[in-house]
């Protein structure tokens, strides 16, 4: 069954600080990995990543997939109070219809 | 507002009852999806339509779920005889084809 890990669940730390985010993932036909932030409401997309080792970019967040240890990582930099939500991983997996194999997601919490 | 739009935001409803959530899509979007999203936990699917079709649906969704998306556009999603455990925010999402989707608001459920 495809399945979705991310850890740590959940994470404090204070403005200023570097945090990364780990999702791994199992699934029978991978096609690609999405980060999507979820602060009140709607999750929002963040990045898309199909192909190993090529790093997506967007201010302070940065992502990249490895394919052969099926994992990928969400790096925060000089972390800001309003970048406290849930970042959820989620993956395309065996089934072609584009549905989302969701993790539980990482609870992130920036304090001032 | 060209995003995901659901309606309503929040539905409160006494076990037993039946309800209806109604998801409009962004408007060039052929892909239309129902998730459900508990505390504490990522995002799980429920059903997809391509265009008007109904092409997939979790083992999740039981015969009291029943979804429609008539013209290939809104999609509406009833839940019949209402139990506690139907209690979580229900998302839909539209993407076209395999791009990435995008999330409305939620309707938040609440069964008393």
């Amino acid at each position: 069954e495809d399945k979705v890990v991310q850890s740590p669940l959940s994470l404090v730390v204070h403005e200023g600080d570097t945090v990364t985010l780990n999702c791994s993932y199992e699934v029978t036909n991978f096609r690609s990995l999405l980060w999507y932030k979820q602060e009140k409401k709607a999750p929002t997309f963040l990045f898309m990543l199909t192909s190993s080792g090529i790093e997506k970019k967007s201010g302070r967040l940065s992502s990249i997939l490895d394919k052969k240890e099926l994992f990928s990582i969400l790096n925060i930099t000089a972390t800001q109070t309003g970048d406290s939500a849930i970042y959820l991983c989620a993956v395309h997996g065996s089934s072609n219809t584009g549905k989302l194999i969701f993790g539980q997601g990482t609870t992130l919490q920036v304090k001032p | 507002d060209t995003g995901v739009s659901q309606d309503p935001r929040h539905k409160i409803t006494k076990r037993g009852q039946n309800v209806t959530f109604r998801c409009d899509p962004i408007s060039e979007h052929n892909r239309l999806y129902w998730y459900r999203q508990t505390l504490g936990q990522g995002p799980e699917f429920l059903t997809y339509f391509q265009n008007e079709a109904q092409l997939e649906k979790s083992r999740l969704l039981s015969d009291r779920f029943s979804a429609e998306r008539p013209k290939g556009s809104f999609s509406t999603l009833e839940i019949q005889r209402t139990e506690q455990g139907d209690s979580a925010m229900y998302l839909c999402a539209s993407s076209f084809s395999n791009t990435e989707a995008f999330f409305g608001q939620g309707t938040r459920l609440t069964v008393v």
